[in-house]
Order: C-alpha cells, then sequence, then structure tokens
C-alpha cells in the first residue's frame, strides 16, 4: 500500500515566522510529487510539481525541496503572512501509474495570526 | 483566468438514489480525473479520463460509478445508486498535455454529496 504522511497534522503561527512542513513518500518506483494549497471553499491550487531528486523550486516566500532517495519533500514559508492560512497537500505520482493519479497526504493546516 | 467549475455546490439526496455531478474542464485541457474526499480523511482519487475512455480507477470506483463527457465541455460523473459511504466531497481536475514536471492538477471547487 502506498502511503504518503505530511507532519505536522496542524501549526499556529504568528505572523512574520517562518515555518516548514514535510511529506514522506514511497521511495522507491517515484514519478513526481505535487504540492497544493487549499484554501477553505476554495479549489486546491497546484504550487509545485518536482520530479528530480535534490530539486528545489520557489514561488515568492514559498519554498520546496526533494529527496527522492530518502523518499521525503520540504515546504518553507518565509515570514508567513495571514493569507498563508490554508491545508498544504502534497501528492505522490508513482511511476507507471497514469500523471493525474496522485496519491495524497492528510494535509498540514496552518494557521497564521496577525 | 481559465477555472474548473462543478455543479451543484451541495447535493442532499436519499440511499439508493442516482446522482450526477457535472464538471466543466478548463477548455484546452485533455485530461479529466475525479477525486474524492470523506470527511476527515485524505483526498483518494477515482478516476481519469482521456480520449474519450477510462485510463485508469481506483478501486473505489465499482460499478456504482460511470463517468461521461457527453459533449466537447462537460464531463459528469454518476453513481447508479448511491450509499450512506458515498457522502463526500467530490472534486473534478483536469490537466493539460505537459509532462510531468509541469503537469499539476486543476482542479474545482467540489461538490459535496449528503447521503442520508
Amino acid at each position: 500500500i502506498l502511503n504518503v504522511e505530511q507532519s505536522p497534522q496542524s501549526l499556529h503561527v504568528q505572523e512574520g515566522d517562518s515555518t516548514n512542513f514535510t511529506c514522506s513518500f514511497p521511495s522507491s518506483n517515484f514519478y513526481a510529487l505535487h504540492w497544493y494549497r487549499w484554501e477553505t471553499a476554495k479549489s486546491p491550487e497546484a504550487l509545485f510539481v518536482m520530479t528530480l531528486n535534490g530539486d528545489e523550486k520557489k514561488k515568492g516566500r514559498i519554498s520546496a525541496t526533494l529527496n527522492t532517495k530518502e523518499g521525503y519533500s520540504y515546504l518553507y514559508i518565509k515570514g508567513s503572512q495571514p493569507e498563508d492560512s490554508a491545508t498544504y497537500l502534497c501528492a505522490f505520482i508513482k511511476y507507471g501509474g497514469s500523471q493525474g493519479n496522485l496519491i495524497f497526504g492528510k494535509g498540514t493546516k496552518l494557521s497564521v495570526k496577525p | 483566468e481559465p477555472e474548473v467549475t462543478q455543479t451543484p455546490s451541495h447535493q442532499v439526496t436519499q440511499m439508493g438514489q442516482e446522482v450526477i455531478l457535472r464538471c466543466v474542464p478548463i477548455s484546452n485541457h485533455l485530461y479529466f480525473y475525479w477525486y474524492r474526499q470523506i470527511l476527515g480523511q485524505k483526498v483518494e482519487f477515482l478516476v481519469s479520463f482521456y480520449n474519450n475512455e477510462i485510463s485508469e480507477k481506483s478501486e473505489i470506483f465499482d460499478d456504482q460509478f460511470s463517468v461521461e463527457r457527453p459533449d466537447g465541455s462537460n464531463f459528469t460523473l454518476k453513481i447508479r445508486s448511491t450509499k450512506l459511504e458515498d457522502s463526500a466531497m467530490y472534486f473534478c481536475a483536469s490537466r493539460d498535455q505537459r509532462g510531468a514536471d509541469t503537469g499539476e492538477l486543476f482542479f474545482g471547487e467540489g461538490s459535496r454529496l449528503t447521503v442520508l
């Protein structure tokens, strides 16, 4: 059974704090890893798609790293803002599956207090 | 900005009734998906659809489920005879034909199905 785990489940930080969360996934049969940002009552929105071991991607204050050999990815948010409050989902695609068959973690729910 | 739209946003139905959830994917996308999330659980893959046929389906997607692209724009999920355990948020998603490193999915806002 392919399992994707995210930690922590939830996180409360103050505005301006930097934070990071972890996504663990099977290290064998890796094809791609997706990160999505999901605000309440909205649709999940793609942040990053990562495929290469050692990959680092950045979008504004948010960045992500990927280690396919050990099966983890970190998402970093620098200087958190209240608008960063959302659930952050990671999703794994196994080699040989369809590119849209994402295996999701449960997500990390981030709350940023002003 | 183009987006995936889903209707209805919420449907309440009696057990045993048929339900059709509708989606309008982004117009130039070629790959279509349905996912669901039961409250408190992970988002789960149901089915992928390409070139007018199912390309992959999960164990959840049994004979009670079907998908259709009846015209050039709509993509529907039908549940023939709903069960209590079908209560969930159902998400439609689409993707264009780019490769693995750019192939993010575009999700709709979801249709919440409540089976009584």
